[in-house]
């Protein structure tokens, strides 16, 4: 498996709560993504990084906001979590090498907003 | 703009039995696809990809997938199925002028015993 670490795993928060979910990677990979998943269901890309200082929104949109200050670190920030967030987010990175290139995942961190 | 299909939720097959998980794909170009392979609750794990030349793409655990052309077809094979092949499998495409991929809505692989 691709050395690509998520923290919390899991996470059970109080609504109106700041939560950050954190998302490291030691591969020295230049890309990194954020997903959203529903249980069983499709993923969708809500954020991603082409490297340092770079943020791009996804597909879906969200509430949440990304930084890339590092290289190996991607974190995702609620301000306010709300029930609707209620879902997994796995986070991924890869080695820009264009379009071939191939994304390695995380073990995602399950969130559930009460 | 590039999309990703797969048509079939669920697949039931018995152990030893061989297995496709079908998956289908629109793009403007040339596409590169991709399977993976996603364990409750875990993250995905990429199995193999397909970028050009032979069409048919060996990856890990046994799995194989063909790529067709003509009929923008990726489906996803194994000779003999396990019981721990059970598990949510997604194809994903990206065009060269993409830089994201796209995901199929994934398919629950069911392998009796």
């Amino acid at each position: 498996e691709a050395d690509i670490y998520q923290t919390p795993r899991y996470l059970v928060i109080g609504t109106g709560k700041k939560i950050t979910l954190e998302c490291s990677q030691t591969m020295g990979h230049d890309k990194m993504y954020w997903y959203q998943q529903d249980p069983g269901m499709e993923l969708h890309l809500i954020h991603y990084s082409y490297g340092v200082n770079s943020t791009e929104k996804g597909d879906l949109s969200s509430e949440s906001t990304v930084s890339r200050i590092r290289t190996e670190h991607f974190p995702l920030t609620l301000e306010s979590a709300r029930p609707s967030h209620t879902s997994q987010y796995l986070c991924a990175s890869s080695e820009y090498k264009g379009a071939q290139e191939t994304q390695y995942f995380g073990p995602g961190t399950r969130l559930l907003v009460l | 703009a590039q999309s990703v299909a797969q048509p079939e939720d669920q697949v039931n097959v018995a152990e030893g039995n061989p297995l496709t998980v079908k998956c289908t794909y629109s793009v403007s170009g040339n596409p590169y696809l991709f399977w993976y392979v996603q364990y409750p609750n875990r993250g995905l794990q990429f199995l193999l990809k397909y970028i050009t030349g032979d069409n048919l793409v060996k990856g890990s655990y046994g799995f194989e997938a063909e790529f067709n052309k003509s009929q923008t077809s990726f489906h996803l094979k194994k000779p003999s199925a396990l019981v721990s092949d059970s598990a949510l499998y997604f194809c994903a495409v990206r065009d060269k002028g993409y830089s994201t991929l796209t995901f199929g809505k994934g398919t629950m692989l069911l392998v009796s015993p």
